[in-house]
């Protein structure tokens, strides 16, 4: 079975500080995918990134940043200068591709409530 | 604007009722899935759709039912409702499995 665990249950920083989001997930198969999904105030589900198994290359798109480390099962996201629009909810989500059955349904984490204080 | 929606975007309705939740998935998206998002359950996959046949289930109670229709829109029928399933019901959509989700705003619904 798939699972996605994401430790830190809420994170307070200060505006322009730094914030790693830990996931560490669990999986048998060989293909699969990671994704983060960010939820603001509004309630929304927004995508954020998704990074295939086979690709372990590291990714950075404006302040936001991903760490892909197959050895330990962690897919870390840093959010560089933090800022007060950054407060939401953050998860961590896999896919299986590999199992027919599945079908690309998403096991989410139990997300991680990041607070930007001004 | 991920180009999936949903209605309604709220619902309140009371114990044993039935309501019927809506998605209209992005433009040329043949995958539809439901997630339900509680408190004490966090996310949950509950059923998956490709092009108006069912595929997966996940944690989907008997109660609950949905289906696609011919122009690829969705709905959830949740019967019989109990307290337990107010929650914020999610559709998503992707072209097929191996192509990212979207989500909708989402349907809260509370049961009193």
């Amino acid at each position: 079975a798939q699972k996605v665990t994401q430790a830190q249950t809420e994170i307070s920083v200060v505006e322009k500080e730094d914030v790693t989001l830990d996931c560490v997930y669990e999986t048998r198969d060989t293909t699969y995918y990671l994704f983060w999904y960010k939820q603001p105030p509004s309630g929304e589900l927004v995508f954020l990134i998704r990074r295939n198994s086979f690709d372990e290359q590291n990714e950075i798109s404006g302040r936001y940043s991903w760490n892909f480390q197959k050895s330990t099962s962690s897919f870390n996201f840093t959010i560089t200068a933090s800022q007060v629009v950054d407060s939401a909810v953050y998860f961590c989500a896999l896919s299986d591709y590999a199992g027919g059955t599945s079908y690309g349904k998403l096991t989410f984490g139990q997300g991680t409530i990041l607070t930007v204080h001004p | 604007d991920s180009g999936v929606t949903q209605t309604p975007k709220h619902l309140i309705t009371a114990t044993g009722q039935r309501v019927t939740l809506r998605c209209s998935p992005r433009s040329g998206d043949l995958s539809v899935y439901w997630y339900q998002q509680s408190l004490d359950q966090g996310l949950q996959f509950l059923i998956q759709y490709y092009n108006g046949e069912e595929r997966a289930k996940g944690n989907i109670l008997e109660r609950f039912s949905a289906q696609q229709f011919p122009d690829l829109h969705s709905e959830l029928n949740l019967s019989s409702l109990e307290l337990g399933d107010s929650a914020l019901y999610f559709c998503a959509s992707s072209v097929g499995r191996k192509e990212t989700q979207y989500f909708g705003p989402g349907t809260r619904l509370l049961v009193l």
